[in-house]
């Protein structure tokens, strides 16, 4: 299984909702990352974590918050976002933190 | 102050042309030079290099990468109207990940 999943493909929410991002690999990798893609922009590395600890949080809002309750997993939970947080949020796993990185098919986030 | 500077940002070509795409990148931590290929969706990776001189190579596509001068190049051979996309370089460190700006291709039929 060398497939990154993601979940929702597709997101429309309010600036006072919460809502949570979803992100899986089973390949056995040990690092995930999130990333926030605005249109003809390269992907913006958010958060990265190294054996479900978190290493680099990239100067991020508080209102993305990241958790990695295992290997596996990866969530994004949003809370208060503005309409400029829209974007495709993507996931990305690899073995170790600098080696290639798998990507997930990304979320499409609209904020109303 | 870009540390991957990609160049050229855009580039238009008609099929069977050979292209060749440049990134730069500062040395600091280097660990691996990286390169994908992103269309409507995400990257999809097709090259990493850690090794100077090295060709990697995978049908039409070819990479190398040069540790001395700091950078490094994909070339593309025979285009097609499918490698149409935009080719992001990315350097990775021992704690960091750097993109460039990314090439957008045009392959005109």
């Amino acid at each position: 299984d060398t497939e990154v999943t993601q979940t929702p493909k597709h997101l429309v929410m309010g600036m006072t909702n919460k809502k949570s991002l979803k992100c899986e690999q089973h390949m056995g990798h040990r690092a995930m990352y999130w990333y926030k893609q605005k249109a003809k922009k390269p992907p913006e590395l958010m958060f990265v974590y190294s054996y479900e600890k978190l290493s680099i949080n990239e100067s991020v809002p508080s209102r993305f918050s990241p958790e990695c309750p295992n290997s596996s997993l990866l969530n994004l939970h949003l809370h208060a976002l503005q309409p400029e947080d829209s974007a495709l949020y993507l996931c990305a796993s690899s073995q170790a933190n600098s080696g290639e990185q798998y990507f997930g098919p990304g979320t499409r986030l609209t904020v109303t | 102050e870009d540390k991957v500077v990609q160049s050229p940002l855009s580039l238009v070509v008609h099929e069977g042309d050979t292209v060749t795409l440049n990134c730069s990148y500062e040395v600091t931590n280097f660990r691996s030079l990286l390169w994908y290929k992103q269309e409507k969706k995400a990257p999809t990776f097709l090259f990493m290099l850690t090794s100077s001189g090295i060709e990697k190579k995978s049908g039409r596509l070819s990479s190398i990468l040069d540790k001395k001068e700091l950078f490094s190049i994909l070339n593309i051979t025979a285009t097609q109207t499918g490698d149409s996309a935009v080719y992001l370089c990315v350097q990775t460190g021992a704690n960091n990940l750097f993109f460039g700006t990314g090439t957008r291709l045009t392959v005109i039929p």
